[in-house]
């Protein structure tokens, strides 16, 4: 079954810093990955997402993530922190039918200024 | 403001009781998205419904039930109410049918309490 493992529950950079945000997923097949964005009192916001082709994909806010199917991984990363980018950040992978959705723990993502 | 409406915005009820969860999708979206968001379960997709019809399934307890109307509104229906069930529930809309390919634009949520 696949699954979603966020390294770090909280994580703390300086604004102006590179922000990475760690995902490790599971899958027995090349799964679809997304990183979402819930700002507080807010639902969330799709940042991007992986489904086929480039593995470096580019989303809204200046962040992207690779995906390493060799590591199984999809990291977040932003060369530049901004004091708005504090939020809390969800990686998911969908089943192979693409009839579910799998979350991880989410990351909160505080910067410092 | 994502254009996705959920009411109530608080739910106060009691162990055994049913509750309804309303939700209106973005004008011209066919898709509905019910997730659950809890400190026990984290975020859990449950439903989907494309146009009145259920398109997908997740994590969804027997005692949850939702539906689609015509008038492409949706709404959850929690019944025999646990303590468990308290959580924050995001309703999602899209214009496509598709879970993994469609944007979804999340509404700002109703918290259910159950004392």
């Amino acid at each position: 079954a696949q699954s979603v493992t966020q390294l770090g529950s909280h994580v703390s950079v300086s604004e102006g810093a590179l922000v990475l945000l760690r995902c490790n997923y599971s899958s027995s097949v090349p799964p679809y990955l997304f990183w979402y964005v819930q700002y507080p009192n807010q639902g969330l916001q799709l940042l991007l997402k992986y489904t086929t082709g480039a593995t470096l994909v580019k989303g809204i806010n200046g962040f992207e993530a690779e995906f390493k199917k060799s590591e199984t991984s999809f990291h977040l990363t932003k060369p530049s922190a901004h004091m708005s980018d504090a939020a809390e950040y969800f990686c998911a992978v969908s089943d192979t039918g693409a009839n579910n959705l799998f979350f991880g723990t989410g990351t909160r993502l505080t910067v410092i200024p | 403001d994502s254009g996705v409406t959920q009411t109530p915005k608080h739910l106060i009820t009691a162990t055994g009781q049913r509750v309804t969860l309303r939700c209106s999708p973005r004008s011209g979206d066919l898709s509905v998205y019910w997730y659950q968001q809890s400190l026990d379960q984290g975020l859990q997709f449950l439903i989907q419904y494309y146009n009145g019809e259920e398109r997908a399934k997740g994590n969804i307890l027997e005692r949850f039930s939702a539906q689609q109307f015509p008038d492409l509104h949706s709404e959850l229906n929690l019944s025999s109410l646990e303590l468990g069930d308290s959580a924050l529930y995001f309703c999602a809309s899209s214009t496509g049918g598709g879970l993994v390919l469609d944007e979804q634009f999340f509404g700002p949520g109703t918290r259910l309490t159950v004392l």
